[in-house]
């Protein structure tokens, strides 16, 4: 069974610092990464995916994450970040093949200080 | 589109009584996930169900917990009796054509068992 591990559980930044969220997982076949993100007050909602080709990806608000196969890691990144971005962010693995179904990591909540 | 529609919003219950929660998926969506969200282990799914059929209930605790989707705008999950360390944000999500397609997750159920 796959499992996902996120190693940061709280990260406090200040506004236009660079931000690196760690995933890694844990399957012996192919996966499908994703990131989710839920900001306060709203649902979860998807940030970015992974399924083939590039493995950089980039997603919505200038986040993008890069599959190192050779790792099992899918960690997020976004350059600058703004007070907005303060969430809590979920990276999640999905086997490929049948009903497989999504497993998420227990999130990383992340604190931007203007 | 009103998005994966949850209630109750917030439960507090005493021990041993029964909870329900409901859960209203995206119209068109197939698949149909619940979750259970506690600071201990993050973001579990409970169990999923594709054209109303459960494919995976492994994440099911015990026997106290049961869910049914009777047809395809209509879902529940039960816990009866209810314990305190059944405390936690119960989340309901669709997606279109189940795994790895994007998850809608609804607003949650905070559950309060005393």
């Amino acid at each position: 069974a796959q499992s996902v591990s996120q190693h940061n559980h709280h990260v406090i930044l200040s506004e236009a610092a660079s931000l690196e969220l760690g995933c890694n997982y844990s399957y012996g076949g192919t996966v499908n990464l994703f990131w989710y993100v839920q900001y306060p007050g709203q649902h979860l909602q998807l940030l970015l995916k992974y399924f083939s080709g590039d493995p950089l990806v980039k997603g919505i608000k200038g986040f993008e994450a890069e599959f190192i196969k050779s790792k099992f890691s899918f960690n997020l990144r976004k350059p600058s970040v703004q007070w907005s971005d303060t969430a809590e962010y979920f990276c999640a693995v999905n086997a490929r093949g049948g009903y497989q179904k999504v497993t998420f990591g227990t999130g990383t909540k992340l604190q931007v200080i203007p | 589109d009103a998005g994966v529609i949850q209630s109750p919003r917030h439960e507090v219950t005493e021990m041993g009584q029964e909870v329900t929660l409901r859960c209203k998926p995206i119209s068109g969506h197939n698949s149909l996930f619940w979750y259970r969200q506690t600071m201990m282990r993050g973001l579990e799914l409970l169990i999923y169900f594709n054209n109303n059929v459960p494919i995976d209930d492994s994440g099911m605790p015990e026997d106290r917990f049961s869910a049914k989707m009777p047809n395809a705008s209509f879902s529940t999950l039960k816990i009866q009796p209810s314990e305190p360390r059944d405390s936690a944000v119960y989340f309901c999500a669709s997606s279109r054509t189940g795994p790895p397609d994007e998850q809608y997750f609804g607003p949650g159920t905070r559950l309060t068992v005393t």
